[in-house]
């Protein structure tokens, strides 16, 4: 059973596009991460959701914004795509927001020409 | 300025040949320490996590130990399907729950 799931797998898009990133846990956890690992491979932070309500909301541009239906789904959307937006976005999830063992999905990976 | 550095970017060893990866931080009051492995084209997979200096923890090949200023994660007589990218990340003491990532060690165990 996949833990943290995370789809598409690739994305390869034009300039100015919109997309959706989709990620479900099955884990049973409060709180869920969105992540972005550029080709230096450090891992960024970009929201933190916990029981669909976002704690952490890092200096990202407006155009990204997480949507969480509920605690086992948080998607992230992307607006008017550009061109250092291509990465790779990896969704992860905790017991809860003071638990910090991170369980990470296998990765999106956006390309946007 | 909160920060992670690890060491070597890169490491190649032989088989059975055992060495050490370094991670050193600079924070205002540790949290806690985190190790992880990155396979390709995988998400981080967790390790280990310490929390006070002079702790150890150990899985099967594989020893972190952690001091004031910085954690070794120790690997002992590497096997192939060690090779991995090692990252280590931090948590502040007074934090909104954030870890703070190191660029990782890529680490090749040739047979």
């Amino acid at each position: 059973d996949t833990a943290v799931s995370q789809t598409p797998k690739y994305l390869v898009t034009q300039m100015g596009n919109d997309k959706s990133i989709k990620c479900e846990q099955n884990l049973g956890h409060d709180t869920m991460y969105w992540y972005k690992q550029d080709s230096k491979k450090f891992l960024k932070i970009m929201f933190s959701y916990n029981n669909k309500e976002l704690i952490i909301n890092e200096t990202v541009p407006n155009r990204f914004s997480p949507k969480s239906p509920d605690k086992a789904h948080l998607n992230l959307h992307i607006n008017s795509l550009e061109l250092g937006d291509s990465a790779v976005y990896f969704c992860a999830s905790s017991l809860t927001s003071t638990v910090e063992t991170q369980y990470f999905g296998p990765g999106t990976r956006l390309l946007v020409l | 300025e909160d920060q992670v550095t690890q060491s070597p970017e890169a490491l190649r060893l032989q088989e059975g040949e055992s060495s050490s990866l370094n991670c050193s931080y600079t924070v205002s009051g540790l949290r806690g320490l985190f190790w992880y492995r990155q396979d390709p084209g995988k998400g981080p997979e967790f390790l280990f996590t310490l929390y006070s200096a002079g702790e150890e923890k150990e899985k099967e090949r594989l020893k972190a130990t952690l001091t004031k200023k910085e954690s070794f994660l120790h690997i002992t007589a590497p096997k192939p399907e060690d090779s991995a990218t090692y990252l280590c990340a931090v948590r502040r003491r007074d934090s909104n729950y954030q870890l703070i990532w190191g660029a990782g060690t890529k680490l090749i165990i040739k047979p």
